[in-house]
Order: structure tokens, then C-alpha cells, then sequence
């Protein structure tokens, strides 16, 4: 089944305390992307990437990092989480950049940093 | 600055009707206009695309217009259904010499009643 993954799908941790979001899709895709998601602001992304070693910011890229050493594999690290970047998180991926493709969206992951 | 609007946050309409959701945007180089829905607890999916050189898309029950002179698009459902209720989510993307951008509008609500 085509599909993105996201773990952990729920996750409390506490200032300073760093952590690192998984995202995996097994349809080959070129593109992938993070988005975070806070009531009244819609979808924001963070980061994305085109290919295996090209990275880019987003609109909101403080304080997050990511990585694409692998195709299928486009994790977010927290290296310092602050408890505004309390969120519900969403990894997508598209078969091409830019993404006039449909993008797949994971199932998220909610976050909270205490 | 949100460059990509959905003015109401929310929509009720009953079923067998049409829903008409709305967005308008500031960016004349957006080139590509996407909706997607998102049910709770759930990443947003796909639903219909158009490109700037369109004025119309339809895709079964949805149909989304561009209307590039006012920098408004719109979605209809027709009919509406029970299970369209779900937030909405009006996305533009640009392509310029400066880079690439994807931005969300905040999401409308839709209630579908029986």
C-alpha cells in the first residue's frame, strides 16, 4: 500500500530535550516536505526537499533541522524543542518538485513540549 | 503575511445541496491552485487541482473555478454529501526566479447536515 508514515504519531517531552520525528513513503517519490499545523494558522511548511541531499527552508524553518540522505526517509530534528513549537506536525511527499503533483500527506504526529 | 485566504472559517450546508468554498489570494505568481480536504486525526488529502492557464476544473462532484482578474477560486460540491464534512484547504503554489513556494490558507470547516 502507497502510503507516508510519520512515528511517533504522539509525543510529550520537555524543553531542551532533543528529539527527532521519522517520515517514510514507499512510492519513490523525488519530493518531501514538513509541515506544522496550529489552529488559525492552516499549514505552514517547514522545511522540503527535492531530492536526496537537497534540503530548503519552508515559511517556519527556526528551530527545526532536517535531513535526506536516503530517498525514502525525511526526518525533523528538534535539537532544542520550546514549548511553541507545540504543534501537529505533517510529513508529504510528491512524485516531482515542484509539487504540482498531488502531494501524499502522513497521518501527523502531535506534539507537546512542556 | 497570509497570501493564500479562506475567509470563513466554517461552513454548514445541507445535504443533496451545493457547497461553495472560497479562497482568495495576494500573489499574481502563483501558477497552480490546489484543494485539499482533511478529516480529524487524519493528514489532508488530495482532492482537485487547476493550473493559472485554466479557468475551470471539474472532477466529478467538484469543481473548482479561477477567477485570476479578482485572484479568487472557489470549490463546489455538488451534492453535497454527509461525508464531505471535513476541513478544506485552499493551496497555491509559485515558481519564480527566486524559488519556489507552496502556501495554505487556514482551512474552512464544511458541515454537511442530513
Amino acid at each position: 500500500e502507497a502510503q507516508v508514515t510519520q512515528n511517533p504519531r504522539y509525543l510529550i517531552t520537555v524543553t531542551g530535550k532533543k528529539l527527532t520525528v521519522t517520515c517514510s513513503q514507499n512510492m519513490n517519490h523525488e519530493y518531501m516536505s514538513w509541515y506544522r499545523q496550529d489552529p488559525g494558522l492552516g499549514l505552514r511548511q517547514i522545511y522540503y526537499s527535492m531530492n536526496v541531499e537537497v534540503t530548503d527552508k519552508g515559511d517556519v524553518p527556526e528551530g527545526y533541522k532536517v535531513s535526506r540522505k536516503e530517498k525514502r526517509n525525511f526526518p525533523l530534528i528538534l535539537e532544542s524543542p520550546s514549548p511553541n513549537q507545540t504543534s501537529l506536525y505533517f510529513c508529504a511527499s510528491s512524485l516531482q518538485f515542484p509539487p504540482y503533483y498531488e502531494q501524499y500527506f502522513g497521518p501527523g504526529t502531535r506534539l507537546t513540549v512542556t | 503575511d497570509q497570501q493564500v485566504k479562506q475567509n470563513s472559517p466554517s461552513l454548514s450546508v445541507q445535504e443533496g445541496r451545493i457547497s461553495i468554498l472560497n479562497c482568495d489570494y495576494t500573489n499574481s505568481m502563483f501558477d497552480y491552485f490546489l484543494w485539499y480536504k482533511k478529516y480529524p486525526a487524519e493528514g489532508p488529502t488530495f482532492l482537485i487541482s487547476i493550473s493559472s492557464i485554466k479557468d475551470k476544473n471539474e472532477d466529478g462532484r467538484f469543481t473548482v473555478f479561477l477567477n485570476k482578474s479578482a485572484k479568487h477560486l472557489s470549490l463546489h460540491i455538488v451534492p453535497s454529501q454527509p461525508g464531505d464534512s471535513a476541513v478544506y484547504f485552499c493551496a497555491a503554489i509559485s515558481n519564480s526566479n527566486s524559488g519556489y513556494a507552496l502556501n495554505f490558507g487556514k482551512g474552512t470547516s464544511l458541515l454537511v447536515t442530513p
